[in-house]
């Protein structure tokens, strides 16, 4: 079966600090890989996504990049800010015609102090 | 106006009882899922609907009855409420036909049962 595997949070950093984030993935196929944030009180938000191998998905400042030969998708940031303090978390979905089942990872809590 | 949204925001209540959930969507999407995240923010799928059928439903107890009157909404029903039902519910939804399919959360509930 698929599934997920994210670095055991929590990580906390300085702001400006550089941020990385790990996940690695395991799945049949070729899925599409997804990074969803959520901020406290709040519901998940998709923050960037890759769909084919070497892709680069990139939002806010966030950057990810699909290796397909290490199967994984990891997380980074070259200059984290307070306002990045969240719940970071890696998922994929199958590929395939009608795919729509998503696999998380576990999640991984980022502080940023000032 | 809100994608996705879920009332209550906060729910508490006591042991043996039956509570819902409501959720509604103004995307326009075709299918619309619940999440359970437990205190660790561990988030495991307990359903999805896709035009108003059933066609993900995980290991679940039978208390949990997922109810959707039309494409636009996907209500949780809880009957016989236990200690361990305490967590925050996530409601999403996608087009599960769409090219990207991504998965659009809304702000969660928190059940507590005391």
């Amino acid at each position: 079966g698929n599934s997920v595997t994210q670095m055991e949070g929590p990580v906390t950093l300085s702001e400006e600090a550089f941020l990385t984030i790990n996940c690695t993935y395991t799945a049949t196929g070729y899925p599409s890989l997804f990074w969803y944030v959520q901020y406290p009180g709040e519901g998940l938000q998709l923050l960037l996504k890759a769909t084919k191998a070497d892709d680069k998905g990139s939002n806010k400042g966030f950057e990810a990049t699909y290796r397909k030969e290490t199967t994984s998708f990891h997380l980074e940031k070259g200059s984290v800010q307070v306002s990045d303090s969240a719940v970071y978390f890696c998922a994929l979905r199958d590929s395939g015609a009608g795919s729509y089942q998503l696999t998380f990872g576990k999640g991984t809590k980022l502080s940023v102090i000032p | 106006d809100t994608a996705v949204s879920q009332t209550p925001k906060y729910l508490v209540t006591q042991m043996g009882n039956d509570k819902s959930i409501k959720c509604e969507q103004n995307l326009g999407h075709d299918t619309m899922y619940w999440y359970k995240q437990d205190s660790k923010k561990f988030l495991k799928i307990m359903f999805s609907y896709n035009n108003k059928e059933l066609i993900i439903n995980e290991t679940v107890p039978n208390r949990f009855s997922p109810k959707s009157p039309d494409k636009a909404h996907l209500n949780l029903h809880i009957n016989s409420l236990e200690l361990g039902d305490s967590a925050v519910y996530f409601c999403a939804s996608s087009s599960l036909g769409g090219v990207e399919n991504i998965q659009y959360f809304g702000a969660g509930t928190r059940l507590s049962v005391l």
